[in-house]
């Protein structure tokens, strides 16, 4: 079945420089690679998706990009803020099957 | 409109005793999951509701854990014989049927048996 990783699991990074997160995953099958946000004490939140017919896809200032001959995916946040500060989790799917894979997530910390 | 919801927001048991966590999803939402997250891991899937089709429960740990769905609305994820290694935040997310890849998670239930 389906396998993603995430890395790195802790990543700290100065208020105003960029992020990057990678996930790799596993079953070429996978077509829909979604990002999700987790602040303390509160669910997951979607915060930007890509299809695998599309290779890159931006939204302010985060952005993911797909690489589907590698099958590893990144989310890139710039300009990073402390309100950025959270667990972020990628996972990956198939048309054919409902279930999210997912990664196990990045620590992302904002120093001021 | 209203999130999901999710009750109790904490909770403490003692080993063996049995609980109950709720989850009300988004109105119109037909498909309703349940997730585990144990301290500073990721997210195990544990079942899967879609309207009146059969759920998945192929992510149930074991046999003590059970889930319903009445009415196609709320959920409830129960626990039996509760075990330390149940300690969790138990999370449950809603979607569309249409749009199953985008979950709407509730804060969950923070499970702590002592």
């Amino acid at each position: 079945g389906e396998n993603v990783e995430q890395h790195p699991s802790t990543l700290s990074v100065q208020e105003g420089d960029s992020a990057v997160i990678k996930c790799t995953y596993s079953d070429s099958a996978s077509n829909y690679f979604p990002w999700y946000k987790q602040e303390l004490g509160k669910g997951p939140q979607l915060i930007i998706d890509i299809r695998s017919n599309v290779g890159e896809k931006k939204d302010q200032r985060i952005a993911v990009t797909l690489n589907k001959t590698a099958k590893h995916f990144s989310l890139h946040i710039t300009e990073t803020q402390p309100e950025d500060s959270a667990v972020y989790f990628c996972a990956a799917r198939m048309d054919s099957n409902y279930q999210l894979i997912w990664g196990a997530g990045t620590k992302l910390i904002i120093k001021p | 409109g209203a999130g999901v919801s999710q009750s109790p927001s904490n909770k403490v048991t003692e080993k063996g005793k049995d609980v109950e966590l709720r989850c009300d999803p988004i109105s119109g939402h037909t498909a309703l999951y349940w997730y585990r997250q144990s301290l500073g891991q990721g997210l195990e899937f544990l079942i899967y509701f879609q309207g009146n089709s059969a759920p998945d429960k192929s992510g149930l740990p074991s046999d003590r854990f059970s889930a319903e769905r009445t009415g196609g609305s709320v959920s409830t994820l129960t626990i039996q014989r509760t075990q330390q290694e149940d300690s969790a935040v138990y999370l449950c997310a809603s979607s569309l049927i249409t749009r199953a890849y985008e979950q709407y998670f509730g804060p969950g239930t923070r499970l702590t048996v002592t």
